[in-house]
């Protein structure tokens, strides 16, 4: 089945740290974005792809980084610069409106 | 029971009832429409979607009006079961922006038994 997998479910992140999100979609799309999700809040762009090798910051960057070197794969890193990590992080890719991964809960320890 | 995203963003409905959940979308050039459903540590699903050219599209237990004269969007749920409590999300794709898509901040559904 064609899809998106986001991994790990839950990830532990250390004060200084840098950890990295993955997301793999097998759904032959071109775009690809990351989200941010906030208790209580919407969704807030973080990074997105339109292409191989090619990514744009969204509204809320700082603080994080991308790489896109293959179309199934767009991984986010979430650096130590960003100072307040914890939430729920969303991958989605899009043809035609967005398919969502399942989701990887960050928290700060 | 009725709702309107952002000032209202809980709904609480019996079991059985209607729901309407209400949607104020932020650019008129918007051309497409979806509403998603997302339960409690899952990413979003579609439910339902409509383009600027249709007023109203009919699914399977769910529809969407669409007016664009006051940029309003509504998800009406028809006999709303305990299955459908989570939060539902609008979002809007705006062409100048590459049709990347911009998402509303939601509205919780709660059904009672």
């Amino acid at each position: 089945d064609g899809g998106i997998t986001q991994s790990p479910k839950y990830l532990f992140r250390k004060e200084g740290q840098n950890v990295t999100l993955s997301c793999e979609q097998n759904l032959n799309h071109d775009a690809m974005y990351w989200y941010r999700q906030d208790p209580g809040q919407g969704l807030r762009l973080i990074y997105y792809s339109q292409i191989v090798n090619d990514f744009q910051k969204g509204d809320i960057a700082e603080g994080y980084s991308v790489s896109r070197e293959k179309k199934e794969s767009f991984p986010l890193t979430v650096t130590s610069a960003q100072k307040n990590p914890t939430a729920f992080y969303l991958c989605a890719s899009s043809s035609h409106g967005y398919t969502f991964g399942s989701g990887t809960r960050l928290t700060v320890v | 029971g009725e709702s309107v995203g952002l000032h209202l963003p809980t709904l609480s409905v019996q079991e059985g009832d209607n729901s309407i959940i209400n949607c104020a979308y932020s650019n008129s050039a918007s051309d497409y429409f979806i509403w998603y459903k997302q339960e409690s540590g899952k990413g979003p699903q579609f439910i339902i979607d409509i383009r600027s050219n249709m007023d109203k599209r009919q699914g399977q237990r769910v529809t969407v009006l669409l007016n664009k004269t006051v940029k309003h969007l509504s998800l009406q749920i028809a006999a709303t079961q305990p299955g459908d409590s989570a939060v539902y999300f609008c979002a809007e794709s705006i062409p100048r922006y590459n049709n990347d898509m911009r998402f509303g901040a939601g509205t919780r559904l709660t059904v009672k038994p």
